[in-house]
């Protein structure tokens, strides 16, 4: 079982370029989510989609756009990069149904920005 | 196995009361805990993502607390109004998965 893929594993970027990170679930989830990680400040949510065709705001969305594309994919677009958003990026996928149902990772984007 | 708990079930308040409820969790191997609202029929709303031991947050009118050691967090709702009356669900787990918890529906009456 794939479960969730993103793409790029690694990339390294300069100032003012854009990227896209891909991701591509195969759990039929509902919800999907973008995360970045830095030292001392955890993980934080930058958009999320509850649903295909819904997207919404996390706690640091500046920066950045998401499309969902469909059910099983979730992109986050970087259009001009800047230094600051050289990080760890993670993408999940769930159900959202207010069951006891999990949520899963990728294996996560590490991003320079130079 | 990882379980992530949610008390009370449900809650009726009278308008301007405070209340509160819990998300509990494995303390072990600690990654990350949401908090979301959710309302019937529209998209959830997040409210909190907390990942530190001793984070304190606060959006309006509602904050919480998280603490990883002993695998819980509080969300407190201050002088509670007929509009906040929601499912809030509580999504927690290790750097693999997360699992929602089943929510506590909260009611505040006029």
């Amino acid at each position: 079982n794939a479960g969730v893929t993103q793409t790029p594993k690694f990339q390294v970027l300069k100032t003012g370029q854009s990227m896209t990170l891909q991701c591509a679930q195969d759990m039929n989830h509902n919800s999907m989510y973008w995360y970045r990680q830095d030292p001392g400040m955890g993980l934080r949510l930058i958009y999320y989609s509850a649903s295909e065709g819904t997207t919404d705001k996390g706690e640091v969305p500046n920066g950045y756009n998401v499309s969902r594309l469909n059910k099983r994919e979730f992109s986050l677009r970087l259009e001009s990069a800047a230094p600051s958003q050289t990080s760890v990026y993670f993408c999940a996928s769930s159900y959202l149904t207010g069951q006891n149902t999990e949520a899963f990772f990728g294996q996560g984007t590490r991003l320079t920005v130079v | 196995i990882l379980n992530v708990e949610q008390s009370p079930q449900s809650l009726h308040v009278q308008e301007g009361d405070s209340t509160n409820f819990t998300c509990s969790f494995p303390s072990s191997n600690f990654y990350a805990l949401h908090w979301y609202r959710w309302e019937t029929a529209k998209s959830p709303e997040a409210l909190f993502v907390m990942t530190l031991n001793g984070d304190e947050k606060k959006k309006g009118r509602i904050s919480a607390t998280l603490n990883t050691k002993e695998g819980y967090s509080y969300l407190y709702i201050k002088g509670s109004q007929p509009e906040d009356s929601a499912t809030y669900l509580c999504l927690a787990g290790n750097n693999r998965k997360l699992i929602w918890g089943l929510g506590t529906s909260l009611a505040v009456n006029p």
